[in-house]
């Protein structure tokens, strides 16, 4: 994996209870990504960065917040977590603008009970 | 509704002999369109892309075709190997977001 990390690996939690992912990167690539991967959906995004305190939506970003306060971290937060936030979540980090080149991090395995 | 990466889900070949894995789209308006590889356990790797404007691109044992009359994606693995095994996903870059699509597993047979 391109010099990136998700931490935790695998996490379980309650209802209702908050929930950050970090994911750090030693590449200094601008773009950074956080997907989602559910059966039968292929992986969604929910929010990604274009630069440090700059963040956009993705596709699915209700219930989750982001956060870019260094160009190596990037951090998920979901504020009450729900069982439909139960997923494998990754990160994701590109270069350029313009470009298609994505290296993904190796995942982080949540549960919320 | 808009649609992206819709793929069969399931692939056998035998070793030696040549993939392919199709992927179907809806949105003309990307810029990109992207093959990914993922094994179990693991997060998806990136295999090759091919800009809009273009038809087809060639990498190491592998070749994506873009159809843009009929939608149509297609990723060419030659003389596959058991360590092709995985499951492959064609994904769409628009703007600055990415669209996967369900992906396909390909078992290699020995």
């Amino acid at each position: 994996d391109a010099g990136i990390t998700q931490s935790p690996r695998h996490k379980v939690t309650e209802t209702g209870t908050p929930v950050t992912l970090r994911c750090h990167q030693t590449e200094n690539h601008r773009y950074m990504y956080w997907y989602r991967q559910d059966p039968g959906h292929g992986l969604r995004l929910i929010h990604y960065s274009y630069g440090v305190k700059d963040t956009d939506k993705g596709e699915v970003s209700d219930g989750y917040s982001v956060s870019r306060s260094k160009t190596e971290d990037f951090l998920l937060t979901l504020e009450s977590a729900t069982s439909s936030q139960t997923s494998v979540y990754f990160c994701a980090i590109s270069p350029l603008a313009g470009e298609s080149e994505q290296y993904f991090g190796p995942g982080t395995r949540l549960t919320v009970t | 509704g808009e649609s992206v990466g819709l793929h069969l889900p399931t692939l056998s070949v035998q070793e030696g002999d040549n993939s392919i894995i199709n992927c179907a789209y809806s949105n003309s308006a990307s810029d990109y369109f992207i093959w990914y590889k993922q094994e179990s356990g693991k997060g998806p790797q990136f295999i090759i892309d091919i800009r809009s404007n273009m038809d087809k691109r060639q990498g190491q044992r592998v070749t994506v075709l873009l159809n843009k009359t009929v939608k149509h994606l297609s990723l060419q693995i030659a003389a596959t190997q058991p360590g092709d095994s995985a499951v492959y996903f064609c994904a769409e870059k628009r703007g600055n977001q990415f669209y996967f699509g369900t992906g396909t597993s390909l078992t290699v047979i020995p």
